[in-house]
């Protein structure tokens, strides 16, 4: 089975701190995902990634970028933390193009708390 | 733009079939995907359509009327533990690495 980890299951930060989200996938998938999850918006892409080194914009990435140094490991930067952050984090991972029923492969989440 | 709606609750009788409708309007149709989440848990993935029909999968079907924009994700003998969130998620775009976007997902309650 695939496995995908996020480093943290519940994070409390301060209101300019600058947060690390890491995520490791097992499976030699290419594509890499960060989403957000609020209630009633459901879940909304941040960035995501096709390949080590490669990274694209979601529906909202404003105040946060991302790294993909390996292909196992992406990871969510929030630059200065803001209380509009706190938020469930999502990583999710899946194999290239060409499979394209290949569904998303998630992490158990990470809820972060910005005070 | 995207648009994926789901009903935002349902609630159900252990043992009795219910069925979760999702509309969608993409610019493309490539896949329609449903997840369930349990509380505190990760969306898991339980079926995929692409071509107009049903597809079922145990006690768990799901069909596609791509004319219409339409989905349901049909749930037979519910029990106790089917009690989760429902999403929806289509892909727009070919071998698009962009992959899905989702619906609000839809909260099922399954009462005893």
């Amino acid at each position: 089975d695939v496995k995908v980890t996020q480093s943290s299951r519940y994070l409390v930060k301060r209101t300019g701190e600058k947060v690390f989200l890491e995520c490791v996938q097992d499976m030699d998938h290419e594509n890499m995902f960060w989403y957000r999850q609020d209630p009633g918006l459901g879940l909304r892409l941040i960035y995501f990634s096709y390949d080590v080194k490669m990274k694209e914009k979601g529906d909202i990435p404003e105040g946060y970028s991302v790294s993909r140094e390996k292909k196992e490991r992406f990871s969510l930067i929030l630059e200065s933390a803001s209380t509009n952050q706190t938020s469930m984090y999502l990583c999710a991972s899946s194999p290239g193009p060409g499979k394209r029923d290949s569904p998303l492969h998630f992490g158990n989440g990470t809820r972060l708390t910005v005070t | 733009g995207q648009n994926i709606d789901q009903p935002t609750e349902m609630t159900a009788t252990e043992g009795a079939i219910v069925q979760i409708n999702c509309t969608y309007q993409t610019s493309g149709f490539n896949g329609l995907f449903w997840y369930q989440q349990h509380a505190g848990e990760a969306p898991t993935f339980l079926s995929y359509n692409v071509l107009d029909g049903l597809e079922e999968k145990g006690r768990f079907s799901s069909f596609l009327s791509r004319s219409k924009g339409y989905s349901y994700l049909l749930l037979k003998e519910l029990q106790m533990k089917d009690s989760a969130s429902y999403l929806c998620a289509v892909r727009d775009l070919p071998r698009s690495a962009r992959q899905l976007t989702f619906g609000s997902g839809t909260q099922l309650t399954v009462l005893p």
